[in-house]
């Protein structure tokens, strides 16, 4: 089957660095995508990686290890609006469908 | 541009009511789709468009119906409304094709839906 799998809580400090990691289980792999959801709000997107490597965008960076079938995302110089949900996502083979990890609640302490 | 809007924001029902979740978008791409989410889940694809007059289902497709008359429009019809489909409704859209284009997906602010 198809699967994602990320821890669902990390505790980090303010200002600190933080990995929430991802591995998947799929056919036909495209790439991996990363997303933000604070309570009560919807889902953002932040990042999509299809080749090997880190890609950062500030203080987020995103990386993919195809032959692994695994990936993170790196957030530094933590702030506290980072309080939030994180989703990794994947298309299902060639369909036009994206699946979901569960989410990682990551709980930052000042 | 307003990107993806959904209406309404919250909405009570009795079981076996029905009623439609609109959801528009004004950044003219070609697919669109329907999340559920459950509290501490991540979310499951009701449908999906990829395009006007073409709709699929998605992982957890009954008791919901679709259409797409327009690109801009997918509304989301539930046909008689269950306890099980008390959840958050999250309507997104991206583009098709090229590199991440499908997996960048931009969603509305949510429909929190609680059927009594």
């Amino acid at each position: 089957g198809q699967s994602l799998e990320q821890p669902s809580e990390v505790t980090a400090v303010e200002g600190a660095i933080v990995q929430i990691n991802c591995t998947y289980q799929t056919s036909g792999f495209y790439g991996l995508s990363w997303y933000q959801q604070h309570d009560g709000g919807a889902p953002t997107f932040l990042s999509y990686n299809a080749l090997d490597g880190l890609e950062e965008t500030g203080r987020f960076s995103s990386f993919l290890s195809r032959s692994d079938s695994y990936g993170y995302l790196l957030l530094q110089e933590l702030q506290m609006k980072d309080s939030a949900s994180y989703f990794c996502a994947v298309r299902r083979g060639s369909n036009y469908q994206l699946i979901w990890g569960a989410g990682t609640k990551l709980i930052i302490k000042p | 541009n307003a990107g993806v809007t959904q209406t309404p924001k919250f909405q009570v029902l009795k079981t076996g009511q029905s009623m439609t979740l609109q959801c528009a978008q004004d950044m003219n791409h070609e697919y669109m789709s329907w999340y559920r989410q459950d509290p501490g889940m991540g979310l499951r694809l009701i449908h999906y468009s990829v395009g006007a007059g073409i709709t699929d289902q998605g992982e957890v497709p009954n008791g919901y119906n679709v259409s797409r008359s327009t690109t801009e429009d997918f509304p989301l019809r539930l046909l008689s409304a269950a306890p099980s489909q008390t959840s958050v409704y999250f309507c997104a859209s991206s583009s098709v094709g090229g590199a991440g284009g499908q997996e960048t997906q931009y969603f509305g602010p949510g429909t929190r839906l609680l059927v009594l």
